[in-house]
């Protein structure tokens, strides 16, 4: 079992439809990223988090430490919403921290 | 301000050679990862440089090894190849663990 677990990890939505993307980590964290990932390949980093949500345009972000989850949310999603996003979790164990990575959920919006 | 430039962007190389890649971080970023995407596989994470020392190291054979100059360049190279080795190399500037990434666009590397 990986340790960051995406879900679900294919999704196609209608144009306009609000959109959920899961992440469950099994580690201790002190931070979880969210990225974007176009076909061809750029990555763009959406938001770093340690607590709480954060909102940028139409996407919202969410995390719950407790319960070692986060969420990805879309409203009015749009066609150039289709991409692969990808959670990634810094471990808080030792010194080194390592960044663990999901394997993403790919998003097709259809208009 | 220039962003992750990796060098270079497209590369085929023949089984047993050797390659080099090469990352520029953003100017002020210590930190650099390395990472291959294969289909299906997701990024994997190869390893990761802080201030010219690897703080963390994948779960890659010792044909993968990587280093970090002082001016934050970062170097990786891949020995003896392998048909497997065949993927997209990204390379992700950060200013340090508590901060967010970067990511180059890569280099595409074909291994026939």
């Amino acid at each position: 079992k990986n340790e960051v677990e995406q879900s679900p990890q294919n999704l196609t939505a209608q144009e306009g439809e609000f959109i959920t993307i899961n992440c469950s980590y099994s580690v201790g964290i002190s931070a979880l990223h969210w990225l974007q990932q176009h076909p061809g390949g750029g990555i763009v980093s959406l938001f770093m988090l340690s607590s709480g949500k954060k909102k940028h345009g139409r996407l919202i972000a969410t995390i719950n430490i407790q319960e070692k989850h986060s969420s990805l949310h879309i409203t009015a999603s749009h066609p150039r919403d289709s991409a692969v996003y990808i959670c990634a979790v810094r471990d808080n164990a030792g010194n080194n921290r390592k960044l663990i990575w999901g394997l993403g959920t790919s998003l097709a919006v259809n208009p | 301000k220039a962003g992750v430039t990796q060098t270079p962007r497209y590369l085929i190389k023949t089984r047993g050679q050797q390659v080099t890649l090469s990352c520029s971080p953003i100017s002020g970023h210590r930190s650099v990862s390395w990472y291959q995407q294969t289909p299906g596989q997701g990024l994997q994470f190869l390893f990761e440089y802080f201030s010219e020392t690897q703080r963390n190291k994948g779960n890659f054979p010792g044909r993968f090894s990587g280093r970090q100059f002082s001016n934050s360049r970062s170097e990786m190279n891949v020995s003896t190849l392998e048909l497997g080795d065949s993927a997209l190399y990204l390379c992700a500037s950060s200013k340090g663990p508590s901060y967010g990434y970067t990511f180059g666009s890569g280099t595409r590397l074909t291994v026939v």
